[in-house]
């Protein structure tokens, strides 16, 4: 299963609302998370179930959809969340597949 | 506390080998199936390999068969990933990841900080 994101970067301003799409290229259900990585960090689990919130995450953060299309969305963006954002879809048998990832930068 | 500690990277020449050990500690490690993913300078995020709870099932990337082994020792509660037959572009900084049943998938919930493997002459 691959996963792609787009876009694979966008420019945005404090306030604002981003809306970033991972596709699989065969349906996967619910089963996609979404991590944030900032530089020289560890990736950090945002979503899983393609849209449950993971324990701590502010609820500006949100996900959707099921199948092949999928969503993450930021309300009203904070200085910190300008980061790196992954999807993830994990298979026991083959393996975790990634996104590309989606660069998130201030404007 | 779930605390994920890697170790053993450094430079090596291509050809060569390493090994890599992430401990754990805050959780019942023979519980968890566990990971390694890494991740090469200004790049994305690559699933190298997993390995169950008890060790008797190991999967790997295509790009790692054959020349990557991970093990565990949870009587240590320890994770191990050994590198051969080193390649430039194995350089990547080496995660350990732990998979967590998360209703109604399984997902990676905690990491560690990484270890840096750098392949060069």
């Amino acid at each position: 299963i691959q996963l792609t994101q787009s876009p694979s970067s966008l420019s945005a301003s404090v306030g604002d609302r981003v809306t970033i799409t991972c596709r699989a290229s065969q349906g996967i259900h619910t089963y996609l998370a979404w991590y944030q990585q900032k530089p020289g960090k560890t990736p950090n689990l945002l979503i899983y179930g393609a849209s449950t919130l993971q324990s701590g995450v502010p609820s500006r953060f949100s996900g959707s959809g099921s199948g092949t299309d999928f969503t993450l969305t930021i309300t009203s963006l904070q200085p910190e969340d300008f980061a790196t954002y992954y999807c993830q879809q994990l298979n026991t048998y083959l393996g975790i597949t990634f996104g590309q990832g989606t660069r998130l930068e201030i404007k | 506390e779930v605390q994920l500690l890697e170790s053993g990277g450094g430079l090596v020449q291509p050809g060569g080998s390493l090994r890599l050990s992430c401990a754990a500690s805050g959780f019942t490690f023979s519980s968890y199936a566990m990971n390694w993913v890494r991740q090469a300078p200004g790049k994305g995020l690559e699933w190298v390999s997993a390995i169950s709870g008890t060790g008797g099932s190991t999967y790997y990337a295509d790009s790692v068969q054959g020349r990557f082994t991970i093990s565990r020792d949870n009587s240590k509660s320890t994770l191990y990933l050994h590198l051969n037959s080193l390649r430039a572009e194995d350089t990547a900084v080496y995660y350990c990841a732990r998979n967590q049943p998360l209703a109604p998938m399984v997902t990676t919930d905690y990491w560690g900080q990484g270890t840096l493997v750098t392949v060069s002459s």
